[in-house]
């Protein structure tokens, strides 16, 4: 089965700063990756996507995150954070050759962003 | 066009008692999924269907069931509450096939088991 790793829990920043999220999985065989948004009480948003391609991926809200085949990783990074990106933040896996789509998600992390 | 919808936003149950949590979407998706959120845990599946009338199990299924008899509507079925259903509880659905499709998130049942 797949696993998801994400080594920060909570996060804290002032506004302005850089973000980087952790996220690493195990699986053998090819993956679809995903960062989902939980902004508080609200729901799951997808934030951004990998499938196939250029790394380096663009979200929505000035999110990026880089997929490293070789680490197994996938962060999510953001040059200078704002108080509206306090939210719960989950990473996710799905197996691309499924027909299921079935996701695999990490913990989430907890950023809170002071004004 | 609301997308996911689910109710009730939150529910107290004792041991023992029974409900059923409603999940609805309107965008002709074939693939709806249950998810569970524990605290400080990410999101384990319960079930899923692909499609009216074809359900399966998930990674967590025990003390749940589930029916599809339409498109849109999935409900999840607690018959005897216990403790450790405590959790928030999402609902997702998804169009087509395999992983290529972004699965689209209800706002989630916030259910507490005394």
């Amino acid at each position: 089965a797949q696993s998801v790793s994400q080594h920060n829990h909570h996060v804290i920043l002032s506004e302005a700063a850089s973000l980087e999220l952790g996220c690493n999985y195990s699986y053998g065989g090819t993956v679809n990756l995903f960062w989902y948004v939980q902004y508080p009480g609200q729901h799951l948003q997808l934030l951004l996507k990998y499938f196939s391609g250029d790394p380096l991926v663009k979200g929505i809200k000035g999110f990026e995150a880089e997929f490293i085949k070789s680490k197994f990783s996938f962060n999510l990074r953001k040059p200078s954070v704002q108080w509206s990106d306090t939210a719960e933040y989950f990473c996710a896996v799905n197996d691309r050759g499924s027909t299921l789509g079935r996701l695999y998600f990490g913990r989430g992390t907890q950023l809170t962003v002071w004004p | 066009n609301a997308g996911v919808t689910q109710t009730p936003k939150f529910r107290i149950l004792k041991i023992g008692q029974s409900m059923t949590l409603q999940c609805t979407q309107d965008m002709n998706h074939n693939y709806m999924y249950w998810y569970r959120q524990d605290p400080g845990m990410g999101l384990k599946l319960i079930y899923y269907s692909v499609g009216a009338g074809i359900t399966d199990k998930g990674e967590v299924p025990n003390g749940y069931n589930v029916s599809r008899s339409t498109t849109e509507d999935f409900p999840l079925r607690l018959e005897l509450a216990a403790p450790s259903q405590t959790s928030v509880y999402f609902c997702a659905s998804s169009s087509g096939t395999g992983g290529y499709n972004e699965q689209f998130f209800g706002p989630g049942t916030r259910l507490t088991v005394l």
